[in-house]
């Protein structure tokens, strides 16, 4: 089974701009892997903020975004506030079966 | 609006069996899909499979092949994940993802 990887941890500054990656043992993330990200708050379930790569969920604030870079994929947040404070995750598809990686504590400080 | 509302809270014993529901609104099990996500304390989210379009097309992660049965009553909207004998191992945060949306979790505590 392929092993996804992100950032075990993440600082960013209120207002700030952060990009968290996921990336694939298998090799390149391309859009096939249908990447999704989530966020997920301490005691609350998780919530999806972007699906195949780079579309908002109905909810999802505007300064998060989808894309691929360097082989992988990544989220951005553009203009950090005190409540993305959160562990972030990735899931990638792998004909078939999907995996999650193994997350990103982000700390807005 | 699409909701997922989970069944509660279980405490069962090693060997007993569980079946645990998610119970969609405003969503068609029969048209889309329905994934199953664990989350064991203080650990990260684990995909343990999907079922397309109702039950037709049902994958599940090598890791759980055989451990759990994933089903769904389409009359009801209504998705089950199960167990015929359970290990302390399985104690964990059990959440249901439909097309995004997810459910609330349930937690299910194995323990003598």
């Amino acid at each position: 089974q392929a092993v996804v990887t992100q950032e075990p941890s993440l600082t960013v500054s209120p207002g700030g701009t952060v990009t968290l990656t996921c990336g694939s043992s298998t090799g390149a993330v391309t859009s096939g892997h249908y990447p999704y990200w989530f966020q997920q708050k301490p005691g609350q379930a998780p919530r999806t903020l972007i699906y195949d790569t780079n579309n908002k969920h109905s909810s999802t604030p505007a300064r998060f975004s989808g894309s691929l870079l360097g082989g992988k994929a990544a989220l951005t947040l553009s203009g950090a506030q005190p409540d993305d404070e959160a562990d972030y995750y990735c899931l990638l598809s792998y004909s078939g079966s999907s995996v999650f990686g193994g997350g990103t504590k982000l700390t807005v400080l | 609006e699409v909701q997922l509302v989970q069944s509660g809270a279980e405490v069962k014993k090693p060997g007993e069996s569980l079946k645990i529901s998610c119970k969609g609104s405003g969503y068609s099990f029969a048209t889309y899909w329905i994934g199953w996500v664990r989350q064991m304390p203080g650990k990260g989210l684990e995909w343990m499979g999907i079922m397309y379009r109702g039950d037709s097309d049902t994958r599940y992660n090598p890791s759980f092949q055989g451990q759990v049965t994933m089903s769904v009553d389409k009359s009801i909207s209504t998705a089950y994940l199960q167990w015929s004998s359970l290990k302390a191992s399985d104690t964990a945060i059990y959440y249901c993802v439909a097309d995004g949306y997810w459910g609330q979790g349930t937690l299910v505590t194995v323990s003598s």
